[in-house]
C-alpha cells in the first residue's frame, strides 16, 4: 500500500464502547496528525507526533487518546464519546526535515465516526 | 490568531472554462506557507500547490496556478481548462510552523459539463 491508510473507514459506537482508529503512513515520513473534521467547520488539528513525541493535543478533551507506537502508525482511542464527537477524522503525515513542523502534511482518507 | 477566509461557499465552472477560488488571511507572521488542498468526495485530501511566503513568484502546478498577494494577505487558485475531475472540495489552509495549521472552510466546486 501507498500513501497514508486508515481504518476504518466507517464506525458507529454507542456512547459507552470503547474503539479504537488506526492510521498508517507508507511515505518515510517522521510526524503524523490526527484532525477532526465536522461539517461546515474548518479543520481542527487534534495532536500532533513528531519522532513519535507528542507535541501537540489543543486541547481535546481526555475521552481521545493518542498513541504513536512508532514512526509509522498512529492511533487514536476513544471511550464514552458523545454524540457531538460525531464526525470525519483524518489522519496526516509529513515529514519534519527541519523539526518545525512546516512540511506539506499528506492526508488519509478518513473514518467517519457516528456516536450513537 | 491566525484564521482563514474562503468566502465562496460554492462555485461552479463549465468544463474547460477557467476558475478562481479565493482565499485570505490573517497573521502577523513574516514567514509562513500556504496550501491548497483538495478533497473529492471520495474523501482523501490531497495536497494541490503549496507557496512559501518568501518566494515572490506564484507557484504553478500543470493546471493549477496561485495568485499570492502577501501584503493583501490573498491567496487565490485559478484553475485553468477544468475538468470534470477537479469537481471537490477545495480547502485553503495556511501554516506558520510548530503545528500551527490552519484550515479555511472549503469552497465546494461543481463542474458542469
Amino acid at each position: 500500500e501507498t500513501g497514508v491508510t486508515q481504518t476504518p473507514r466507517h464506525l458507529v459506537m454507542g456512547m459507552t464502547n470503547k474503539k479504537s482508529l488506526k492510521c498508517e503512513q507508507h511515505l518515510g515520513h517522521n510526524a503524523m496528525y490526527w484532525y477532526k473534521q465536522s461539517a461546515k467547520k474548518p479543520l481542527e488539528l487534534m495532536f500532533v507526533y513528531s519522532l513519535e513525541e507528542r507535541v501537540e493535543n489543543n486541547s481535546v478533551p481526555s475521552r481521545f487518546s493518542p498513541e504513536c507506537p512508532n514512526s509509522s502508525h498512529l492511533f487514536l482511542h476513544l471511550h464514552t464519546l458523545q454524540p457531538e464527537d460525531s464526525a470525519l477524522y483524518l489522519c496526516a503525515s509529513s515529514q519534519d526535515r527541519l523539526f518545525r513542523l512546516t512540511d506539506t502534511q499528506y492526508f488519509g482518507p478518513g473514518t467517519r465516526l457516528t456516536v450513537l | 490568531a491566525q484564521t482563514v477566509t474562503q468566502s465562496q461557499p460554492e462555485m461552479s465552472v463549465q468544463e474547460a472554462e477557467t476558475v478562481t477560488l479565493s482565499c485570505t488571511y490573517d497573521t502577523s507572521e513574516s514567514d509562513y506557507y500556504l496550501f491548497w488542498y483538495k478533497q473529492p468526495p471520495s474523501r482523501q485530501m490531497i495536497l494541490v500547490i503549496r507557496q512559501e511566503a518568501y518566494k515572490q513568484q506564484n507557484a504553478t502546478e500543470n493546471r493549477f496556478s496561485v495568485n499570492f498577494q502577501k501584503a493583501a494577505k490573498s491567496f487565490s487558485l485559478k484553475i485553468s481548462d477544468s475538468q470534470l475531475g477537479d469537481a471537490a472540495m477545495y480547502f485553503c489552509a495556511y501554516m506558520a510552523g510548530a503545528n500551527n495549521l490552519f484550515f479555511g472552510t472549503g469552497t465546494r466546486l461543481t463542474v458542469i459539463p
